[in-house]
């Protein structure tokens, strides 16, 4: 299995504060991704990124934004967190040119108050 | 637009007994890959078995194989031999590639129940 990491795995916060989760994989992979997990909706994306500082919109990017400085690392920002991003977010990533099998990492559950 | 349906929302299957869960999937591509993946308690996302497109034949792993349905746009997952462990949700998921960059696109999932 591909190593992806996710931190935190867990956090409150209330409305209106920032928040940053991050993603770090050791495959050297060129592409990674967010997603959220809400009951009835199965994944939904986010942000991905196709390589350091190339990263572009999924379906459901607002009030997120992302950063990619390193392969391995890739950061999702909430600016101000309201209570409609309460939700479990997976960061993925995948090989160049492969079939496009994503890894995925362990999830991190937030709860906005 | 590319779309994934998971007509199920929940399944339950005897253990030991076979069961069948269904995806369908809207495409213009000729060639694809398609997935699918488990989700049990632990919230990890394992990739079960994965197809693609221009193989004729069906994918198989040990107890998990695919119903392939090239013009019916089905892509169906059954387990033979319920285990207990296999209780989970079930995602079937699509790759699409736009601008060079390949996404994958989930279905809303089936939840699988399995009955001792």
């Amino acid at each position: 299995d591909a190593g992806i990491t996710q931190s935190p795995r867990h956090k409150v916060t209330e409305t209106g504060t920032p928040v940053t989760l991050r993603c770090h994989q050791t495959e050297n992979h060129r592409y990674m991704y967010w997603y959220r997990q809400d009951p009835g909706h199965g994944l939904r994306l986010i942000h991905y990124s196709y390589g350091v500082k190339d990263t572009d919109k999924g379906e459901v990017s607002d009030g997120y934004s992302v950063s990619r400085s390193k392969t391995e690392d890739f950061l999702l920002t909430l600016e101000s967190a309201t209570s409609s991003q309460t939700s479990v977010y997976f960061c993925a990533s995948a090989r160049q040119g492969a079939s496009g099998e994503q890894f995925f990492g362990p999830g991190t559950r937030l709860t906005v108050l | 637009a590319q779309t994934v349906t998971q007509s199920q929302p929940e399944m339950s299957v005897q253990e030991a007994e076979t069961v069948t869960l269904s995806c369908t999937y809207d495409t213009s591509e000729s060639d694809y890959y398609l997935f699918w993946y488990k989700q049990p308690p632990s919230r990890q996302m394992i990739l079960v078995i994965r197809q693609e497109a221009y193989k004729q034949q069906n994918a198989t792993e040990n107890r998990f194989s695919v119903n392939f349905q090239k013009a019916a746009k089905s892509f169906s997952l059954k387990i033979s031999d319920s285990q207990l462990g296999d209780a989970a949700m079930y995602f079937c998921a699509y790759r699409r590639i736009i601008q060079g960059a390949q996404k994958l696109v989930f279905g809303q999932g089936t939840r699988l129940t399995i009955n001792p």
